[in-house]
């Protein structure tokens, strides 16, 4: 069974420094993992995605995510917050594995809420 | 392009009242998914269907019931509502999670409150 845990719920930064929000995955197989973004009273977007290919990912908005496999994490960083990058951020954990024991759902870790201060 | 397309937006229902959450994708994509989300707990998975005539129970599917008789279509169906069903709920499809660029491209949600 997959899952993931994303160990702050709310983050503060001010603005012009550095963002870190942390995701931790557990996984029998080989999995897919994603950061996505909800603006208040917004839809769900997709920010970056790691999927075995290059370990450090580079998203939108000057996001990206390093995969760490030794360390099961997958963490989100930006060098230099902006007002605008305040909003909710999931890590999600998908797919993976060989074909009898794949585990096809996606599965969403609980969000952090990020707070950006003038 | 439409992508992931979720009616209403927004209903309010008596509790015991019974009403069906659209979904609809026009990306041919074989996977489809309902998660409900509450404030602080993330998006739990309702129901998910790998593909037309397939359904499966996610984390919290109890009070739902969902079919996949078409690919483009995705059904969520509360039959007797209930306060504890007063969330945001968000259709998502994707093409295969085996695949090594898969995402989820997700609706714009539909806000329902059971009072």
């Amino acid at each position: 069974a997959q899952s993931v845990t994303q160990l702050d719920s709310h983050v503060s930064v001010s603005e012009g420094t550095p963002v870190l929000l942390r995701c931790n995955y557990s996984s029998s197989y080989s999995p897919s993992l994603f950061w996505y973004v909800q603006h208040p009273n917004k839809g769900l977007q997709l920010l970056l995605k790691y999927t075995s290919a290059a370990t450090l990912v580079k998203g939108i908005n000057g996001f990206e995510a390093e995969f760490k496999k030794s360390e099961t994490s997958f963490h989100l960083t930006k060098p230099s917050a902006h007002m605008s990058d305040a909003a909710e951020y999931f890590c999600v954990v998908s797919g993976g594995g060989e074909l009898m024991n794949r585990d096809d759902k996606i599965i969403f870790g609980k969000g952090t809420r990020l707070h950006i201060l003038p | 392009n439409a992508g992931v397309t979720q009616t209403p937006k927004f209903r309010i229902l008596k509790i015991g009242q019974s009403m069906t959450l659209q979904c609809t994708q026009d990306m041919n994509h074989n996977y489809m998914y309902w998660y409900r989300q509450d404030p602080g707990m993330g998006l739990k998975l309702i129901y998910y269907s790998v593909g037309a005539g397939i359904t499966d129970k996610g984390e919290v599917p109890n009070g739902y019931n969902v079919s996949r008789s078409t690919t483009e279509d995705f059904p969520l169906r509360l039959e007797l509502a209930a306060p504890s069903q007063t969330s945001v709920y968000f259709c998502a499809s994707s093409d295969d999670t085996q695949a090594t660029d898969t995402e989820a491209f997700f609706g714009q949600g539909t806000r329902l409150t059971v009072v």
